[in-house]
């Protein structure tokens, strides 16, 4: 069965600090993504990749960076961890960027 | 850039009625695709449902919805609401030449008996 894993699936970070949230995936899929989730503002995207060494921005990439250094792996990296950053995030991948899209287990990330 | 509208934040329902969450998307391309994705709490989003041809009518595990590209809209109905039913749904766009998928705000649906 196809699968996301994100790891941690929970974290607390200090303002400042860095964080980084890994994805690995087994779909063999192309397409991978990190959604953010919040109460009010549902998932918003903020950065994906369609191929390897490759990255986008999505709708709110601001204070955010992204990885993929392979099909597998993408990785979410916030350089200065603000308070506004906390949040549940998932990964997600898919074939192709209109068909379905599978999701992680999420990561919750509390920043204090 | 292409968007998703769900209007209603919060649909609470008894048991046995209609359910009609609403969804109107805005892109400017000709050919979207629509989905519609649940998720149960503690769980992440799985796909319900999906289309992306014009007045025809896509059907699973009860729900349907019809995209309507006349009225931009691709609402999720069910005949009668069951407590299993209660989630938080998401009515998601992508276009052939995007190559994202863009979600709503989500609607929570909690139905009583």
């Amino acid at each position: 069965e196809a699968a996301v894993t994100q790891s941690p699936r929970s974290k607390v970070a200090v303002t400042g600090g860095k964080v980084t949230l890994s994805c690995h995936q087994t779909n063999n899929h192309d397409y991978m993504y990190w959604y953010r989730q919040d109460t009010g503002h549902g998932l918003r995207l903020i950065h994906y990749s369609y191929v390897a060494d490759s990255t986008e921005k999505g709708d709110i990439p601001d204070g955010y960076k992204a990885s993929r250094p392979s099909q597998e792996n993408f990785s979410l990296i916030l350089e200065l961890a603000s308070l506004s950053q906390t949040a549940v995030y998932f990964c997600a991948s898919s074939v192709t960027g209109i068909t379905e899209v599978f999701f992680g287990k999420g990561t919750r990330l509390t920043v204090v | 850039g292409d968007s998703v509208t769900q209007t209603e934040g919060l649909v609470t329902l008894t048991e046995g009625l209609p359910v009609m969450l609403n969804c109107t998307y805005q892109t400017i391309y000709s050919n979207p695709f629509l989905f519609w994705y649940v998720q149960h709490l503690n769980e992440s989003p799985r796909l319900l449902l999906k289309s992306f041809t014009d007045n025809k009518r896509t059907e699973h595990q009860g729900f349907h919805a019809t995209l309507h590209k006349s009225s931009s809209s691709f609402h999720l109905q069910k005949s009668s609401a069951q407590l299993s039913d209660s989630a938080l749904y998401y009515c998601a766009l992508s276009t052939s030449s995007g190559q994202k998928l863009v979600f709503g705000q989500g609607t929570i649906l909690k139905v009583y008996l």
